[in-house]
């Protein structure tokens, strides 16, 4: 079993949807991070939190370090937001990050 | 954008020959990490560094050596390329002056082992 499982692998939804993706974790850690990639593109660092939630325009990201759990949310979804979103932890002690298998969002017009 | 330029973009070789790829960063970051990322399998450390000279495997080294001589580059050298090594190959680097912070990533070198 992986340290970091996402749920789902592969997600299909129209424009304006309200998007979620889940990130379930079996190790201590430090902090979480969210990132994302375009097709054919490079990786983008979308948030990272050890607590809470944080906000950035459409994108919403929470944890719950009790349950070890985190998600990602994305309001009034667009077509740019089709990307794949990756999770990865940061092990207590460590400064290596442990990544999810990353979710695939496709948004239709 | 964070300053990190990998080296070369694109390269396609044969099976058996040496290829090496660089890393630089203008960020004056202490850590540095090479992953290969393939279908299927995310995201996966080869090696990573922790200061000039300072480097350690991550879960895929297997043929792959690395060297930082100097802050700003780290290179990834397959010794005798394989065909199970073509892949695409990120750089990240990371600022080692608070704990946590965000990795920022390369554009990625695709490696294509014929």
């Amino acid at each position: 079993k992986n340290e970091v499982e996402q749920s789902p692998q592969n997600l299909t939804a129209q424009e304006g949807e309200f998007i979620t993706i889940n990130c379930s974790y079996s190790v201590g850690i430090s902090a979480l991070h969210w990132l994302q990639q375009h097709p054919g593109g490079g990786i983008v660092s979308l948030f990272m939190l050890s607590s809470g939630k944080k906000k950035h325009g459409r994108l919403i990201a929470t944890i719950n370090i009790q349950e070890k759990h985190s998600s990602l949310h994305i309001t009034a979804s667009h077509p740019r937001d089709s990307a794949v979103y990756i999770c990865a932890v940061d092990g207590r002690g460590a400064q290596k990050l442990v990544f999810g298998q990353g979710t695939r969002l496709t948004i239709n017009p | 954008d964070a300053g990190i330029t990998q080296s070369p973009r694109h390269k396609v070789t044969e099976t058996g020959t040496p290829v090496t790829l660089r890393c630089h960063q203008t960020e004056n970051h202490r850590y540095m990490y090479w992953y290969r990322q393939d279908p299927g399998h995310g995201l996966r450390l080869i090696h990573y560094s922790y200061g000039v000279k300072d480097t350690d495997k991550g879960e895929v080294s297997d043929g792959y050596s690395v060297s930082r001589s100097k802050t700003e580059d780290f290179l990834l050298t397959l010794e005798s390329a394989t065909s199970s090594q073509t892949s695409v190959y990120f750089c990240a680097i990371r600022d080692g002056t608070g704990w946590n912070q965000p990795q920022h990533f390369g554009d990625g070198t695709r490696l294509s082992i014929l």
